[in-house]
């Protein structure tokens, strides 16, 4: 049972275009969000956190929003670098409780010059 | 540069082989995780460490041992393993447990081939 999905496998931009990453999630516990840069042969990166008592957190160029009663995050990147071409992991967490969380499958995103 | 630093990057062995994997951040966190990643797959955690005690095992085989000597190190001991435990295996670590939320921070992993 996949509690965090991201149903897009792929996304690609145009540099200087908006990026937008979508995520959906399952379980109401859920009460923190994380966002995950990876590049080939590295680990995953820290990009932005939202906690549920949030619908928007902002980051230089990456700001992250929030609906709760959809269940439904998503990251936009403004404006999109070819840098930023990686795959992009959903996460989510509890708060106060255990420490485990549960990623998304990731959406590869590739911006063209 | 990545602040946990995993070692080997790359490891071949045997299924009868016993290898570790070891883990190591100075950020003064005190939860440690490990995780395992196969291709085109979300890291799936494994076990949580938390001011040097198992916190969390997610059922994982006993034929993966973890263990915390301390605070800054994380190992993960395996012996015995089967192919289909060929995957990245990544090492995370936060501030703590409980409360506010910390974000983990990862490794670059040890990409670990079974023969």
């Amino acid at each position: 049972d996949q509690q965090v999905k991201q149903n897009s496998p792929s996304l690609s931009v145009q540099e200087g275009r908006i990026s937008i990453l979508n995520c959906d999630y399952t379980n109401s516990m859920f009460d923190y969000f994380l966002w995950y840069k990876k590049y080939p042969a590295e680990g995953p990166t820290f990009l932005i956190s939202i906690s549920s008592i949030k619908d928007k957190n902002e980051d230089g160029r990456f700001t992250v929003f929030l609906n709760k009663s959809a269940k439904h995050l998503s990251l936009h990147i403004v404006p999109s670098q070819p840098g930023d071409s990686a795959v992009y992991f959903c996460a989510a967490g509890v708060r106060g409780g255990s420490e485990k969380l549960v990623f998304g499958k990731g959406t590869k995103l590739t911006v063209n010059p | 540069d990545t602040e946990v630093t995993q070692t080997p990057k790359h490891l071949v062995m045997g299924m009868t082989n016993k290898k570790s994997l070891k883990c190591e951040q100075h950020m003064g966190h005190r939860a440690m995780y490990w995780y395992k990643q196969k291709a085109k797959k979300p890291p799936e955690l494994m076990f949580v460490y938390s001011y040097e005690k198992l916190s969390i095992n997610e059922s994982v085989p006993s034929r993966f041992s973890p263990e915390c000597p301390n605070s800054s190190l994380l190992n993960l001991h395996l012996h015995a393993l089967q192919p289909e435990d060929s995957a990245l295996y990544l090492c995370a670590s936060s501030a703590g447990t409980g409360g506010r939320y910390q974000p983990q921070h990862f490794g670059d992993g040890t990409r670990l081939s079974i023969l």
